[in-house]
């Protein structure tokens, strides 16, 4: 069946980038994203890409996609001790009835 | 909006016990979902439903019911409460392309 997989974790020190990768097998997936989950707290779409996209920049927020790949990428710039958190790769295929596919999570440390 | 809101955000139950979550979603969403999270598992989708009246099994369904009368709510019974369901229960909702609106979560523990 279709997956989605991320490294667990990733530890940076602040004012540094941050680079978030996942990979995911289903080919026709259409749209991907990135959620954030902040501890204790349920989960938060940061931000997301169509999958006829390369690339897309949200303030600190740069995602890359690779289809041919199937890799994508969040980097965050000038990551700061309030980015820590669990970040989310998902992935998205209108003909799986509407069901999101999820990555196990990346537990961002940001080290001051 | 209130969003997505969970009801209880705690819980502990003992073996045997039967409760019911409550999700309630403000948005006018289709579809609606039941998540659990784990340590080291992610999220794995429990039920969930493409309208009012409709529901559907997902990955871990072994142990749930679910129910839609209403499009808003989204219920998530456990009829004997099993040490293995300790988890925190997320809902979410969604319309359109499938951007998922997640409540709080319910941290659910079973002795």
């Amino acid at each position: 069946g279709e997956d989605v997989e991320q490294s667990l974790f990733l530890s940076v020190r602040e004012g540094d980038s941050s680079v978030i990768n996942c990979t995911y097998t289903d080919s026709s997936s259409t749209y991907l994203y990135w959620y954030k989950q902040e501890p204790g707290a349920g989960l938060q779409l940061l931000t997301y890409i169509f999958s006829n996209m390369d690339m897309k920049q949200d303030q600190r927020l740069t995602v890359l996609l690779n289809k041919k790949d199937k890799h994508l990428s969040l980097r965050i710039a000038d990551t700061q001790t309030g980015d820590s958190a669990i970040y989310f790769c998902a992935a998205y295929n209108a003909g799986n009835n509407r069901k999101l596919i999820w990555g196990l999570g990346t537990s961002l440390a940001v080290n001051p | 909006n209130a969003g997505v809101t969970q009801t209880p955000k705690f819980r502990v139950l003992k073996t045997g016990q039967s409760m019911t979550l409550l999700c309630a979603q403000d948005m006018n969403h289709e579809y609606m979902y039941w998540y659990r999270q784990d340590p080291g598992m992610g999220l794995r989708l429990i039920h969930y439903s493409v309208g009012e009246g409709t529901t559907a099994k997902g990955e871990v369904p072994d142990g749930y019911n679910v129910s839609r009368l209403k499009k808003q709510n989204f219920l998530l019974g456990l009829e004997s409460a099993a040490p293995s369901q300790t988890s925190v229960y997320f809902c979410a909702s969604s319309y359109g392309h499938n951007e998922q609106f997640f409540g709080p979560g319910t941290r659910l523990t079973v002795l």
